[in-house]
């Protein structure tokens, strides 16, 4: 299974609500991602799991809250969202490669298709 | 800082030509260089990646980039572009000091005309 799926497709939610992304890989990865996307710019990095502790928070508001509560799988808890904070969330997975010993040669990323996310 | 730069925004191409997409970038240490596809309304989809060795790197659905270390460039290429090529291009690197953390480019849109 080469495949990271991610749930919903697409999320319409109010600025009072609470809700959650989900994303799961069976590749056996250790490293995942969440990353955000606007409308044809590049992904922005939010989080990196790596062996399901959070590595790498690139200041991300506390409103977004992610979870990893298994190797497989990848939460972002959505709460008391902004309009700007509509757009693609990406999830992501890669083997994860020590930077003492490796050499970046298998940490090709592998992307989920998305949820479209829409805050009214 | 490690940087990706995509310098053209869009890249017009006529079915059965060859493409060039250019990407340049700035790291210090070993690059570690991808390119990545985009499908409207889809994730990122990965073409191929430079780690070391051979300077012409082949990927997938017959695309093949070129890594320049004097010129530092990575562009991508096809020698006969498919109207299915038509999509967002973004160029990639690994964080020498962190493998996991990717910077992108800005992103190329390709058009391909029949």
């Amino acid at each position: 299974d080469t495949e990271v799926t991610q749930t919903p497709k697409h999320l319409v939610m109010g600025m009072t609500n609470k809700k959650s992304l989900k994303c799961e890989q069976h590749m056996g990865h250790r490293a995942m991602y969440w990353y955000k996307q606007k409308a044809k710019k590049p992904p922005e990095l939010m989080f990196v799991y790596s062996y399901e502790k959070l590595s790498i928070n690139e200041s991300v508001p506390s409103r977004f809250s992610p979870e990893c509560p298994n190797s497989s799988l990848l939460n972002l808890h959505l709460h008391a969202l902004q309009p700007e904070d509509s757009a693609l969330y990406l999830c992501a997975s890669s083997q994860l490669v020590s930077q003492s010993t490796g050499t970046g040669k298998y940490n090709e990323q592998f992307f989920g298709p998305g949820t479209r996310l829409t805050v009214l | 800082a490690q940087s990706v730069a995509q310098p053209e925004d869009q890249v017009n191409v006529a079915e059965g030509n060859p493409l060039t997409v250019k990407c340049t970038y700035s790291v210090s240490g070993n690059p570690y260089l991808f390119w990545y596809v985009q499908y409207p309304n889809r994730g990122l989809q990965f073409l191929l990646k430079y780690i070391t060795g051979d300077n012409l790197v082949k990927g997938s659905y017959g695309f093949e980039a070129e890594f320049n270390k004097s010129q530092t460039s990575f562009h991508l290429k096809k020698p006969s572009a498919l109207v299915s090529d038509s999509a967002l291009y973004f160029c990639a690197v690994s964080d020498p000091y962190n493998f996991n953390k990717f910077y992108f480019g800005s992103g190329t849109k390709l058009n391909v005309k029949p």
